[in-house]
């Protein structure tokens, strides 16, 4: 059975940092991109980042460039999120997903999620 | 401010057929990206829907269903039950932005 499990959010000042951490399972995870997906309180969704199933390759959303960083540990099946410089506006339930589909990663779709971990910054 | 613009919310009696547009541009949908669909009920994470426009992973019921044409896309559901009651977004690729959702309906089933 295919398993993501976030972990790592909660309480930080803003400029503040935190690191998420998603646990994989059920599935070949350095076969599988993966992403980062993060919805504020009582709003959509927003994609916030990516990366490719070797770690070779990222992508991140404009609003989070060069403050947060993706990356992959494929020997501990472990997806993370480093978040710098930490502004009220992200807070945000964050997601982890696998990302699949044929063809290249424009076409990929997000077909299993965690649960969920919540990031709140405040003073 | 999302890309991909959908209706913020539709509603339905039990049995009907509702659908949800999702509206992009030529740089997203109508470069020929595909567009997913996700339901997120109340409290919980979101789920795949339907991807790669029209296809439902394993488990999903066929009462729904997805379609795509030039900028737009639709899901639709058919057969409303009370268990519809949910979020639902569309997401794509944009040749500017990357990944990209849209703006999110909410299905009430009356």
């Amino acid at each position: 059975e295919v398993q993501v499990l976030e972990s790592g959010g909660g309480l930080v000042q803003p400029g503040g940092s935190l690191r998420l951490s998603c646990a994989a399972s059920g599935f070949n995870f350095n076969n599988n991109a993966m992403t980062w997906v993060r919805q504020a309180p009582g709003k959509g969704l927003e994609w916030v980042a990516s990366i490719s199933g070797s770690g070779g390759s990222t992508f991140n959303a404009d609003s989070v460039k060069g403050r947060f960083v993706i990356s992959r540990d494929n020997s501990k099946n472990a997806l993370f999120l480093q978040m710098n410089s930490l502004r009220a506006e992200d807070t945000a339930v964050y997601y982890c997903a696998r990302a699949r589909g044929s063809g290249s990663h424009q076409f990929y779709s997000f077909d299993y999620w965690g649960q969920g971990t919540l990031v709140t910054v405040s003073s | 401010q999302s890309v991909l613009t959908q209706p913020p919310s539709v509603s339905g009696a039990p049995g009907q057929r509702v659908t949800i547009s999702c509206t992009g541009s030529s740089s997203n949908i109508g470069a020929g990206y595909d567009v997913h669909w996700y339901q997120q009920l109340p409290g919980t994470a979101p789920k795949l829907l339907i991807y790669a426009n029209n296809n439902r992973p394993s488990g999903v019921p066929d009462r729904f269903s997805g379609s795509k044409s030039g900028t737009s896309a639709s899901l639709a559901i058919s057969g409303l039950q009370a268990e519809d009651e949910a979020d639902y977004y569309c997401q794509s690729y944009d040749n500017s932005l990357n990944y990209v959702f849209g703006t999110g309906t909410k299905v009430t089933v009356l």
